[in-house]
């Protein structure tokens, strides 16, 4: 299974300011994905990451405050921009892995980000 | 939209005693994915269900999933404190992977 190593683990953030996620994969994976967890709450998928072309994002999640990077096909990144305490989350990057099709997926430890 | 229904939100048992947690979907789904969450980590797969009818065990835990390929279930026998946690269902429906609310699992002292 994929090794994925994500950082910063946590920050805090004043508002209005933008922060970048790394997320690190210790092997080649087609897609990387980006959710989102409020605390207490069930996982949101932001966008997928696709290397060589744009992201594509969830309806409700716009580029211009969650611009994605996917250089290659280990490493991503996730900003968030302007941020306001409503952005206050986890965030976790993840993989998926399958012999055929679809599989289960893999996360990052996560972010756990605090704008005050 | 389509929805993945996961009840209940929590359940509190004594150790030892069982717990279930279950998954409805609005949808015919292709498969269903299982994920252990513990307090502060994240999510880790657990297994995956794929045929109408299908049922997987590992030790303690039994996965069942519908012959409709619309619902399923995950039952812990005799809970132990390792198993705390949130549970989540995860739906697969045109590719598109459609998470349950998840179920907190709390022993009571």
């Amino acid at each position: 299974s994929a090794v994925i190593s994500q950082k910063p683990s946590r920050d805090i953030c004043q508002r209005g300011t933008s922060l970048t996620i790394q997320c690190q994969v210790d092997s080649q994976v087609t897609m990387m994905f980006w959710y989102r967890q409020q605390p207490g709450q069930s996982l949101t998928l932001i966008a997928t990451a696709n290397q060589g072309s744009e992201a594509t994002y969830e309806s409700g999640f716009v580029i211009d405050k969650f611009p994605i990077s996917r250089p290659n096909l280990t490493f991503s990144t996730l900003t968030v921009s302007n941020m306001s305490p409503e952005d206050s989350s986890i965030y976790l990057c993840s993989v998926e892995e399958g012999l055929a099709g679809p599989g289960e997926l893999f996360f990052g430890e996560g972010s756990r980000l605090t704008v005050l | 939209g389509q929805q993945v229904m996961q009840i209940p939100q929590y359940q509190h048992v004594q150790e030892g005693e069982d717990f279930t947690t279950y998954c409805n979907s609005s949808t015919t789904l292709s498969n269903i994915q299982w994920y252990k969450q513990r307090p502060g980590g994240h999510p880790v797969f657990l297994i995956q269900l794929v045929k109408s009818g299908e049922v997987k065990k590992q030790k303690r835990l039994t996965f069942q999933f519908g012959e409709a390929k619309k619902n399923s279930s995950l039952h812990i026998t005799a809970t132990q404190t390792t198993d705390v946690g949130t549970y989540f269902c995860a739906g697969r429906s045109n590719y598109q992977l459609i998470w349950g609310a998840g179920t907190k699992l709390i022993i009571k002292p």
